[in-house]
């Protein structure tokens, strides 16, 4: 199973919204409705951001939404803040009963 | 409150063996499926395989990379999961990470500090 495809890299100011992609295949993000988001910080564990394309957990920030259009799936932010600064991981069930990542988006706030 | 925590990583040698441990608390354990992801070194993330509960007849699904290498399991009265690790490559040290398997979306809503494994002569 190949790895999701992720922009290495995205960029933005603060109070500016931005959209970072993941493609994948009919196989996995395009045949199901589970790509998940996730946040990493420096020497942190991954923080779920988004669920099933477009819910939230608990306690998310509504300025992280979600959403999938054929094999991609788009995790975008609004109000770009200092601490948004990380690494972003899709993630998305396939259709060999496994689960596959993204190769992740560094974002940098300006 | 939920945790997940890691223990057992540690230096091995090329074609050794290691046990990663997963203590659970917080949740119905038992009821839920649990993952394992690894990170190497300023790389992504990569999942590696999961434990299905005892409705699902801890069911085991493994990625390409560890099929054959590595086994899941679980002790439900300890509220534990396992990762064993054998034939080790040094292409294996990584940050490793347990997860949850959500019950409410298809996601990992809840992941351990990660432990780390470097596999090295």
């Amino acid at each position: 199973q190949s790895a999701l495809t992720q922009p290495a890299s995205v960029s933005g100011s603060p109070g500016q919204s931005l959209t970072i992609s993941c493609t994948g295949t009919s196989s996995d993000v395009g045949g199901y409705n589970y790509v998940s988001w996730y946040q990493q910080h420096p020497g942190k564990a991954p923080k779920l951001l988004i669920y099933d394309v477009t819910d939230r957990p608990s306690g998310i920030s509504n300025r992280f939404s979600g959403s999938k259009s054929g094999n991609t799936a788009s995790l975008t932010i609004s109000g770009l803040q200092a601490e948004d600064e990380a690494d972003y991981y899709c993630n998305s069930y396939t259709t060999t009963s496994t689960l596959v990542f993204g190769g992740g988006t560094k974002l940098t706030v300006l | 409150e939920v945790q997940l925590v890691e223990s057992g990583g540690g230096l091995v040698q090329p074609g050794g063996s290691l046990k990663l441990s997963c203590a659970a608390a917080g949740f119905t354990f038992s009821g839920s499926a649990m993952h394992w992801v690894r990170q190497a070194s300023g790389k992504g993330l990569e999942w590696i395989g999961r434990i299905r509960n005892k409705a699902d007849s801890y069911a085991t699904t493994y990625a390409a990379s560890v099929r054959g290498r590595f086994t899941i399991s679980r002790d439900d009265s300890q509220n534990m999961a396992y990762l064993q690790m054998n034939s080790l490559k040094t292409e294996d040290t990584a940050v490793y990470y347990c997860t949850r398997w959500s019950p409410g979306g298809a996601t990992f809503d809840y992941w351990g500090q990660g432990t780390l494994v470097t596999v090295s002569s």
